[in-house]
């Protein structure tokens, strides 16, 4: 089955800091989401790439996702408290149902004003 | 983007008893989908709730734990049978929209003692 590494499991920053997070597969990911969670709530849906060499913005946050498809990476540019909250990436890498997803372990993000 | 809902938000439930968790969409939607994510781990796929049909459950879960009801295309029910402690747990229904995104509902948060 397949798994999702994330990188770091958490991260402190200053405000105004930029920072990155990576989600690593070994297979090809077709479908590839991210999300943010405070915690114990839902997830609020950031951003989804399905091509090789996308790269998606929304605001101050970038998300990429590599030519093989098998390493995505969310940048937040001068990052604020409202930043803070558990940034999960799924993925399915099964071509055609991208819709059953597979998360990773997540990655708690602090943010000190 | 599609608006979830999902009830109780939370419970705390004595062990052998079951509970139901209802999700409501704001509009109709093909695909919906269950989830857990236990103290501490990522989320991980229940079943595919199917309108007028049985649901398609992953490895792992079976229906006489997880009975799920679709009788339309905006809400899905979850029953949680015969509760344990191991049972504790965020429980979340998603969503896939017409664009392929898949939302999330805000969870319910389940604590069996």
């Amino acid at each position: 089955s397949q798994e999702l590494e994330q990188s770091p499991q958490s991260l402190i920053v200053q405000e105004g800091k930029n920072l990155t997070i990576n989600c690593t597969s070994s297979k090809t990911l077709y479908g590839l989401y991210w999300y943010k969670q405070k915690y114990g709530e839902g997830l609020i849906f950031l951003m989804m790439l399905q091509k090789g060499g996308e790269e998606k913005s929304h605001e101050k946050i970038t998300a990429k996702l590599d030519e093989k498809k098998q390493q995505s990476s969310l940048h937040i540019t001068a990052s604020q408290p409202s930043h803070a909250g558990i940034y999960l990436c799924g993925a399915s890498s099964t071509r055609g149902s991208n819709y059953k997803l597979t998360f990773g372990k997540g990655t708690l993000l602090t943010v000190n004003p | 983007s599609a608006v979830i809902s999902q009830k109780p938000s939370r419970d705390i439930c004595q062990r052998g008893t079951s509970l139901t968790i209802q999700c409501q969409v704001d509009s109709q939607v093909t695909m919906m989908f269950w989830y857990r994510q236990q103290p501490g781990q990522s989320l991980t796929l229940i079943a595919t709730a199917n309108q007028g049909s049985e649901a398609t459950y992953e490895s792992g879960f079976v229906i006489d734990k997880f009975p799920i009801s679709r009788p339309n295309l905006t809400f899905s029910t979850l029953t949680v049978s015969n509760m344990s402690p191991e049972d504790s747990s965020i429980y979340l229904c998603s969503v896939l929209s017409a664009g392929e995104t898949q939302y999330f509902g805000p969870g319910t948060r389940l604590l069996v003692l």
